[in-house]
């Protein structure tokens, strides 16, 4: 089966540093990997999309600035969150898909970023 | 725009009763539909999908789940719950449009009462 692996699962950082979470599609080439985030007991919220080379789609409300995303090739994807603040601080998720015709997205494993 | 529906934000059932978790989707087009299961701090699993073909779907852990045109839901059940059901799911759904992407359910936590 298709794997994705998100990297960190935890991280905790200081207020106005920036970090950095990858995303990698391990045994297939993911041409589109979405970005969401969950708050606690809620479902998740797609941030953004992206396409291998080119500029990621933000969803309305979400701060292209603050949360970079990067699919400079085509088995990994990154989210910068940049300058964080304690609201900040969330369960991020990111999922592959294979190819253009398939439906199906794959997904990571999570990182909970906390900002103290 | 495209909405999913899942009713219930907690179900509670005993073990090895049966489960039911319901799921609505708002389109004239019926969509591609999943069920998607997390466990806490983890990312999501799939435990079904239906793009075409026969209607009843069978995943894995032996949850299935039931594509009804008519009523346009999508409900998993599963026979007997086991403890390690306990966890989170979530409906989601892919227009068969050009967006590429999922749209999910506002996710049920599953209860399994010894």
């Amino acid at each position: 089966g298709a794997v994705v692996s998100q990297h960190p699962s935890r991280v905790i950082c200081k207020s106005g540093t920036s970090v950095k979470i990858e995303c990698r599609s391990l045994d297939f080439q993911a041409t589109t990997m979405f970005w969401y985030r969950q708050f606690p007991k809620q479902s998740l919220m797609l941030m953004a999309t992206s396409n291998e080379g080119s500029k990621a789609t933000y969803e309305q409300g979400v701060e292209k600035d603050k949360f970079l995303i990067n699919h400079a090739s085509l088995t990994l994807s990154t989210l910068t969150v940049t300058s964080a603040h304690p609201e900040d601080s969330s369960f991020y998720i990111c999922s592959a898909r294979r190819g253009q015709e398939n439906t199906e997205a794959f997904f990571g494993q999570g990182t909970r970023l906390t900002v103290v | 725009a495209q909405s999913v529906t899942q009713l219930g934000s907690h179900v509670s059932v005993s073990e090895g009763a049966l489960v039911l978790l319901r799921c609505n989707y708002s389109s004239s087009v019926p969509p591609y539909l999943f069920w998607y299961v997390q466990y806490p701090n983890q990312g999501l699993q799939l435990l079904l999908k239906y793009t075409t073909g026969a209607t009843l779907v069978k995943g894995i852990n032996g949850f299935e789940a039931e594509f009804k045109k008519s009523e346009t839901s999508f409900h998993l059940t599963k026979p007997s719950a086991h403890m390690s059901d306990a966890a989170e799911y979530f409906c989601a759904v892919f227009p068969r449009d050009s967006s590429y992407k999922l749209i999910f359910g506002s996710g049920t936590r599953l209860l399994v009462r010894p």
